[in-house]
């Protein structure tokens, strides 16, 4: 099955600095990634995703990157604000009615202003 | 739109007892929904598939017998957790597929907090 990991498990940022965080994914068939935002006591929040038919897809601050011959996905985060400070989560899963998200770890980040 | 609900939010109970969640879709109707567990400063990790009108499926180590999950609607699946144990504390958390969106497309709720004294 599916295997997800993901680096750092934490990241600590200066306020207006950039943030990035990566995984990797073991079965090439997946083909949806999406990255999730979780703060204490939460449920995770979709912040970002990306499909395998695409490299690059970007979302004001936010961008992912991904490239599917070497099977890794990276989440951008530029001019961290401290309301950026979460548990960040890369998920990926096979497009497929039934089919649920395998997570990374995990990134703690904090940003100090 | 795409709002999941779960209630109650947190919950105490007391070892022994059974204790049900609720998982809403509550302006879509959901096909698939999902159940996980979330243990402290670790990642989600999934129990079980509910498919509306059929039976869950769990993932390898999770008692079925334990973690009874009914999906008996397009909006509605539930879990409960027979005979708590302080080991079954955890954040539980659902998510949903809407109907007809793409397959991929999952909505969590807020989870549920549970402890068992």
């Amino acid at each position: 099955g599916e295997n997800v990991e993901q680096h750092p498990s934490t990241l600590s940022v200066q306020e207006g600095d950039s943030a990035v965080i990566k995984c990797t994914y073991s079965d090439s068939a997946s083909n949806y990634f999406p990255w999730y935002k979780q703060e204490l006591g939460k449920g995770p929040q979709l912040i970002i995703d990306i499909r395998s038919n695409v490299g690059e897809k970007k979302d004001q601050r936010i961008a992912v990157t991904l490239n599917k011959t070497a099977k890794h996905f990276s989440l951008h985060i530029t001019e961290t604000q401290p309301e950026d400070s979460a548990v960040y989560f890369c998920a990926a899963s096979i497009t497929q009615a039934g089919t649920a998200l395998i997570f990374g770890k995990g990134t703690t980040l904090s940003v100090s202003s | 739109g795409a709002v999941v609900s779960q209630h109650p939010s947190w919950v105490i109970c007391k070892s022994g007892t059974s204790v049900k969640i609720e998982c809403r879709s509550l302006d879509f109707q959901a096909t698939t929904m999902f159940w996980y567990r979330q243990f402290p400063k670790q990642s989600l990790m999934l129990m079980a598939t509910s498919n509306e009108g059929s039976k869950a499926t769990y993932e390898q180590g999770v008692e079925k017998d334990k973690f009874l999950i009914n999906h008996a609607s397009l909006t509605l699946s539930t879990l409960t957790v027979t005979s708590a144990h302080p080991e079954d504390s955890s954040f539980y958390i659902c998510s949903a597929v809407r109907l007809a969106a793409p397959s991929d497309e999952q909505f969590f709720g807020p989870g549920t907090r549970l402890t068992v004294l």
